[in-house]
């Protein structure tokens, strides 16, 4: 089975904390994937990486930055944490260059900025 | 752009009636379209997709989903509804042209009622 692994279930931060969210998966994907889930507004895509040092920017990046120095490992960083940030973040990867295929996801993380 | 709507926040259904979720959809091109569930305090698992084909998709739980390109609409469906289908339930899309990334739709609630 293909499994996605985050680094926090729960995570407390102040504002102006810098917070690194890490997502490993262990199935060789190429493609890598950050979104945040809201009330009413569904995942909205924050950065995505189809290759190691790749990434792209997705619908909402502002505030947000990410790194993908290994395939399996892809981590979404708050330089300079907001209240506005407080969301549950949802890693996700899949197997094909193209996205077309299935995309797994991990458990999340419940981040709350203070 | 493409985006998705799910014009139902809420669906409510008695245990053993059929069930309908809808979605409609707005893509360049051919569209890949999705299904995830999430059950309480779990990410997201994928239910069914549709890339190319026959219009309905069969997937997992027993849900099956009919793709109408005159209407845009990939709505999910099952024939009797269980309890444990209690869920927040996800359509996503992603067109064959331009970026290759999923956008979701804002979810809708499905209570089963016994």
């Amino acid at each position: 089975d293909v499994k996605v692994t985050q680094s926090s279930r729960y995570l407390v931060k102040r504002t102006g904390e810098k917070v690194f969210l890490e997502c490993v998966q262990d199935m060789d994907h190429e493609n890598m994937f950050w979104y945040r889930q809201d009330p009413g507004l569904g995942l909205r895509l924050i950065y995505f990486s189809y290759d190691v040092k790749m990434k792209e920017k997705g619908d909402i990046p502002e505030g947000y930055s990410v790194s993908r120095e290994k395939k399996e490992r892809f981590s979404l960083i708050l330089e300079s944490a907001s209240t506005n940030q407080t969301s549950m973040y949802l890693c996700a990867s899949s197997p094909l260059a193209g996205g077309t295929d299935t995309q797994y996801f991990g458990p999340g993380t419940r981040l709350t900025v203070l | 752009a493409q985006s998705v709507a799910q014009p139902e926040d809420q669906v409510n259904v008695a245990e053993g009636n059929p069930l309908t979720v809808k979605c409609t959809y707005s893509v360049s091109g051919n569209p890949y379209l999705f299904w995830y569930v999430q059950y309480p305090n779990r990410g997201l698992q994928f239910l069914l997709k549709y890339i190319t084909g026959d219009n309905l998709v069969k997937g997992s739980y027993g849900f099956e989903a009919e793709f109408n390109k005159s209407q845009t609409s990939f709505h999910l469906k099952k024939p009797s509804a269980l309890v444990s289908d209690s869920a927040l339930y996800f359509c996503a899309v992603m067109g064959n042209t331009g970026r290759r990334a999923l956008t979701f739709g804002s979810g809708t609630r499905l209570q089963v009622q016994p």
